[in-house]
């Protein structure tokens, strides 16, 4: 089963623009993980929230986390053509003992060169 | 190499037939993960290892499936009697905990 669920599911923005994507989950959750993938390509790990953070930021990444509405959402600011890609929200379970992450179903992101 | 390894690329094989994966983790990861993905969807857990042992798998991974972790270093998943349903992207992870390290994946198809 799949604990995440991402919105919107397909998204297209102008190279430059801001991208907003969101997840939210049901259980609750020791951290919140998002995973950036390219078409037929692996996973590639953008950034971690723990349950105890509510916002973090990695470059062009910002990441929020509201554990009382179960939702995360990630900003990619000045968005540009390499962007293209998949996005996964993924979480970890409160105690879990082998950090094994959930996935959602991700949101395809497209940016317009 | 620092990345997580997984071998081969892609395999077509015909239903029926025994197939088997490689990964081969980031050294330092004593953690290892297998996922299984569908055109369209997110990764769905299949098995987890913590060094050699093998410590979760999930129902989705049938009686026709066995991974294994010689040593703790690296794994085999291997399908026996492949049916259609089996072709998909098989997804390794390595992780010391928090954020994974994926492969490229091993895309099956089951002809």
């Amino acid at each position: 089963s799949q604990q995440g669920e991402e919105d919107p599911q397909a998204l297209s923005i102008q190279e430059g623009e801001n991208a907003t994507m969101n997840c939210s989950y049901k259980t609750s959750i020791n951290n919140l993980q998002w995973y950036r993938q390219n078409s037929g390509r692996g996973l590639v790990h953008l950034i971690l929230i723990r349950s105890n953070e509510r916002e973090k930021h990695s470059g062009r990444l910002r990441v929020t986390l509201d554990t009382s509405k179960k939702s995360s959402s990630l900003l990619i600011t000045a968005s540009r053509a390499a962007d293209t890609a998949s996005y996964f929200c993924a979480t970890e379970p409160v105690g879990g003992a082998n950090s094994k992450l959930t996935f959602g179903k991700g949101i395809t992101l497209s940016v317009r060169p | 190499d620092t990345g997580v390894s997984q071998d081969p690329r892609h395999k077509i094989t015909k239903r029926g037939q025994n197939v088997t994966f490689r990964c081969d983790p980031i050294s330092e990861h004593n953690r290892l993960y297998w996922y299984r993905q569908t055109l369209g969807q997110g990764p769905e857990f299949l098995t987890y290892f913590q060094n050699e042992a093998q410590l979760e798998k999930s129902r989705l991974l049938s009686d026709r499936f066995s991974a294994e972790r010689p040593k703790g270093s690296f794994s085999t998943l291997e399908i026996q009697r492949t049916e259609q349903g089996d072709s998909a992207m098989y997804l390794c992870a390595s992780s010391p905990g928090g954020g994974y390290t994926f492969g490229s994946g091993t895309r099956l198809t089951v002809v």
